[in-house]
């Protein structure tokens, strides 16, 4: 089984502090996508990166793809309320991986106290 | 907007009892997909299908069986519901990876069963 780590798996913060989230494994990937799960809720697409070293920017959320694209980091800057939710990265294998070929990582829960 | 309809958001069955889970996307999506979320162990894929009247086991299939009889429509049937079956289940559609497609998936809101 190719197995993607989400570190940390819970993390309480106060409004306006930064905020780190990374997503490792030993397999390279195709692409990885960010998913946001809010409560009650299903998973909404954040991102998909797709190169090696990208960096993609969506307003505070700030992504990178790993050199080697193994790895994955989701960084969250001067956080807030509204980004409470459990983020979720997937990858999508070269060679096999899940039965569809997309792996996930079991999440890191994110609580920003006001 | 795409949108992914699941018919239940909450369910309570007894063990034994048939359970169906219907799941409807407007997007013309050909790729299905039924995962369970449980805590602890994240989105585990159940059955994924490709294309109307084809079905293919997911990670865990055990316990579970699916429907595609239209392409908008993908149903997971639960033959005898078991408590260990108590999930959130979470429906997604998707169109092929290629082109200008990632692979990236829609999901509905999910369904929470609860198994007594």
């Amino acid at each position: 089984t190719q197995l993607l780590e989400q570190s940390p798996q819970f993390l309480s913060i106060q409004e306006g502090e930064n905020l780190t989230v990374y997503c490792n494994s030993s397999s390279v990937f195709s692409s990885l996508q960010w998913y946001r799960q809010e409560p009650g809720e299903g998973p909404v697409l954040l991102v998909t990166v797709v190169t090696g070293g990208e960096v993609k920017k969506l307003k505070r959320l700030t992504f990178q793809f790993g050199d080697a694209r193994k790895d994955s980091s989701l960084h969250i800057t001067a956080a807030q309320p509204g980004d409470t939710g459990l983020y979720l990265c997937a990858g999508r294998h070269i060679v096999g991986g899940g039965a569809d070929g997309l792996t996930f990582g079991k999440g890191t829960h994110l609580i920003i106290q006001p | 907007d795409v949108k992914v309809t699941q018919s239940s958001r909450y369910l309570v069955k007894r063990t034994g009892e048939k359970v169906f889970l219907e799941c409807v996307q407007d997007m013309d999506h050909e790729n299905m997909f039924w995962y369970r979320q449980d805590p602890g162990l994240g989105l585990r894929l159940i059955y994924f299908s490709y294309d109307v009247k084809m079905k293919e086991k997911g990670d865990i299939p055990e316990g579970y069986s699916v429907s595609r009889e239209k392409k908008e429509r993908f149903s997971l049937i639960l033959e005898s519901a078991s408590t260990n079956q108590t999930s959130m289940y979470l429906c997604a559609s998707s169109f092929p990876r290629g082109g200008r497609h990632t692979g990236e998936l829609f999901f509905g809101e999910g369904s929470r069963l609860t198994v007594l």
